[in-house]
């Protein structure tokens, strides 16, 4: 899993209490995402990060926070966790190529956090 | 809708046999296209990656094409084994937002002895 962890790797727990899932990496990228994973849906980003304290929304960022206050740490917050929120979680890393055709590295997974919200 | 849509859903083949899973996208402008793999319960780990100047590129037994002109890319699999049982997915990235990616839903290959 190219160097990636996240923690906790399954986690239960009720509707309405915050939940932070954490995603470490020793590659010393500089992306880094949080993505979802649900049934008959691709993977969706929830938040990225391109550089420490600088991110950004993705495309379903509605109730989720994220911070990175270092390079190789960031966080996913679940402010209130909902049913809706019931997933699996990967984060991802890449790396800027420079000199490359394109901007970025190929994506690395890490192995995913089992959230279910009760 | 998806910007990027697989098909089929899913299929079963004999080990040793061959297979070929679509992918169709509609992102615009296109800067690359790859195809991962995912075992069940992991994260999933790159198989190929092609830009819109390369059609074909191998990975093993993986052989990947790429149609940017009619926007479509297969996946074959040759002598399929057990250990490739697994998900595979699509994934685009439009030209200039290389870090934003558009995934498929996924392949989800069984092999059976």
């Amino acid at each position: 899993d190219a160097g990636i962890t996240q923690s906790p790797r399954h986690k239960v727990t009720e509707t309405g209490t915050p939940v932070t899932l954490r995603c470490h990496q020793t590659e010393n990228h500089r992306y880094m995402y949080w993505y979802r994973q649900d049934p008959g849906h691709g993977l969706r980003l929830i938040h990225y990060s391109y550089g420490v304290k600088d991110t950004d929304k993705g495309e379903v960022s509605d109730g989720y926070s994220v911070s990175r206050s270092k390079t190789e740490d960031f966080l996913l917050t679940l402010e209130s966790a909902t049913s809706s929120q019931t997933s699996v979680y990967f984060c991802a890393i890449s790396e800027i190529l420079a000199g490359g055709p394109f901007e970025t590295d190929t994506q690395y997974f890490g192995p995913g956090t089992r959230l279910t919200v009760l | 809708k998806n910007q990027v849509e697989q098909s089929p859903q899913s299929l079963i083949i004999l080990e040793g046999k061959n297979c070929t899973l679509q992918c169709n996208y509609t992102v615009s402008p296109f800067s690359n296209l790859r195809w991962y793999k995912q075992d069940t319960g992991r994260g999933p780990v790159s198989l190929t990656i092609m830009t819109f100047s390369e059609n074909t590129k191998s990975n093993g037994r993986y052989t990947a094409t790429l149609d940017a002109d009619t926007k479509q890319s297969s996946l074959h699999i040759t002598a399929s084994q057990l250990s490739d049982s697994a998900s595979y997915i699509c994934v685009v990235s439009a030209d200039g937002n290389d870090y934003k990616l558009s995934f498929g839903a996924g392949t989800t290959v069984t092999v059976r002895a």
